[in-house]
């Protein structure tokens, strides 16, 4: 079962912030987000595993909430550059090494 | 120099071919993987290996079938390709680490550039 992301889109100006969230019906290890430009690959952002532990990018922050299965990437200041489709990856508890991405988070950042 | 390569970028075939999509990592990592990314950008996991075992195989037709020679590739060989089968083929690859369990867990995934694939 793939995770459910929210909002489907988001249109921002320069300098705004937004957030995107993650929900699984299951019992998560880690939950991974990436963005993908338009005809690019998906690209490493951050990595939330359970137990508090993080890694990824100096200015995007999330959070994950194990009990409720959900996380949020929060975005603030946006830039130009932020534009694009971002994913969650969810990794369960007994899916060893198996991601199932939600179906995307299109965020536009206009001037 | 490019971390997870792909070869070819684009791919037009007709249905009923074969075709095999090629991947290569030169960041020593020992999981590959290959994901298919349809037209409403859905990313799903297909494949993927570690230390050339395959460990996940998702429900995938019997027409695709990966091969991994060594744990710096992973190729793709599809039969018999059908229309549905037009979709974006990303590899990717990650150092997974061994908890405490003995339970491997991914860590970041890179990816590829990814072969555009269409059958007519």
């Amino acid at each position: 079962q793939q995770p459910v992301q929210s909002p489907q889109a988001v249109i921002l100006r320069e300098g705004e912030d937004a957030v995107i969230n993650c929900s699984s019906s299951k019992a998560l290890y880690s939950v991974h987000w990436y963005r993908q430009k338009h005809g690019e690959a998906p690209v490493f952002l951050m990595i939330l595993l359970k137990g508090g532990e993080q890694k990824g990018h100096e200015k995007i922050s999330a959070s994950f909430n194990e009990k409720k299965q959900q996380s949020s990437l929060y975005l603030t200041a946006s830039q130009l550059s932020y534009s694009g489709t971002y994913f969650c990856g969810t990794e369960a508890g007994t899916s060893y090494g198996k991601l199932t991405f939600g179906q995307g988070t299109i965020l536009t950042v206009h001037p | 120099d490019t971390a997870v390569s792909q070869t070819p970028k684009y791919l037009v075939t007709q249905m009923g071919n074969d075709k095999s999509i090629k991947c290569e990592q030169n960041l020593g990592h020992d999981t590959m993987y290959w994901y298919k990314q349809d037209s409403k950008k859905f990313l799903k996991i297909m494949f993927s290996y570690n230390n050339k075992e395959l460990i996940i195989n998702e429900t995938v037709p019997n027409r695709f079938s990966p091969k991994s020679p060594d744990k710096a590739h992973l190729n793709l060989h599809i039969n018999s390709l059908e229309l549905g089968d037009s979709a974006v083929y990303f590899c990717a690859s990650s150092q997974d680490e061994l908890t405490s369990g003995r339970a491997l867990r991914t860590d970041t995934q890179y990816f590829g550039p990814g072969t555009r694939l269409t059958v007519l």
